[in-house]
């Protein structure tokens, strides 16, 4: 079974330009959730997604950064005219959801590293 | 103040030592998690705990929640190189919606 797929894993972009981030979750998983791990920080919440559904944006910055999980491909994390502040390792997870009382662990992609020089 | 509060910040041990690593919450969890995260990977999940005064095991890594649902940990029984890592607590607060992790523990294990 093919665990939650990220790609690219490494991205380089220079600012002004944009950043897209796909995120394929595992089989099944109709959950999909984005977190952004900021150098010497800790692993901060971004965006929960269900299919064609922003479920909680609490944690996206205002301006530039933008998701979507179309009903049919991959999720996708934009950002657009990327910053310096914006380098940083994105990380997707995948979940099946609580139907029929399952747990909901979050499994997690191997993450895009995005730096912007 | 950190909403999730994991210690120590870092840990270093003998191989063949035993070692706990804590996560405090200020408030009641839905659910707790375990993730070992390598340096430049992703997360590799380890264990979830649900129910207050759950204990689960695997391999030689056991998670415990304590009744009231606001504080758990991780011991590993004789450590090894390869338990070398960052070890994360994510918790759950509202039910299947996002994690909020804490800072996470480096672990180092000395040959």
């Amino acid at each position: 079974n093919a665990g939650v797929m990220q790609n690219p894993r490494h991205l380089v972009r220079r600012r002004g330009q944009e950043a897209r981030l796909r995120c394929s979750p595992v089989k099944g998983h109709s959950h999909v959730y984005w977190y952004r791990q900021l150098p010497e920080e800790g692993l901060k919440f971004m965006v929960y997604l269900q299919k064609e559904n922003i479920i909680d944006e609490s944690g996206m910055p205002k301006e530039r950064f933008s998701a979507e999980f179309p009903k049919e491909g991959p999720s996708i994390l934009r950002i657009q005219q990327v910053v310096r502040g914006d380098s940083a390792a994105y990380f997707c997870a995948s979940s099946p959801g609580l139907a029929g009382g399952a747990s909901n662990e979050q499994f997690f992609g191997p993450g895009t590293r995005l730096t912007v020089l | 103040s950190q909403e999730l509060e994991q210690s120590p910040q870092s840990l270093i041990v003998q191989e063949g030592k035993n070692l706990t690593i804590n996560c405090t919450s200020s408030k009641t969890l839905y659910g707790l998690y375990w993730y070992k995260q390598k340096y430049g990977e992703g997360l590799i999940f380890l264990m979830m705990l649900q129910k207050g005064g759950e204990e689960k095991s695997h391999e030689k890594i056991t998670a415990k929640l304590d009744e009231k649902k606001q504080q758990s940990s991780l011991h590993i029984t004789a450590s090894q190189p390869s338990h070398a890592g960052i070890y994360l607590c994510g918790a759950d607060r509202n039910q299947g919606g996002k994690l909020i992790f804490g800072q996470g523990t480096e672990l180092s294990v000395k040959p």
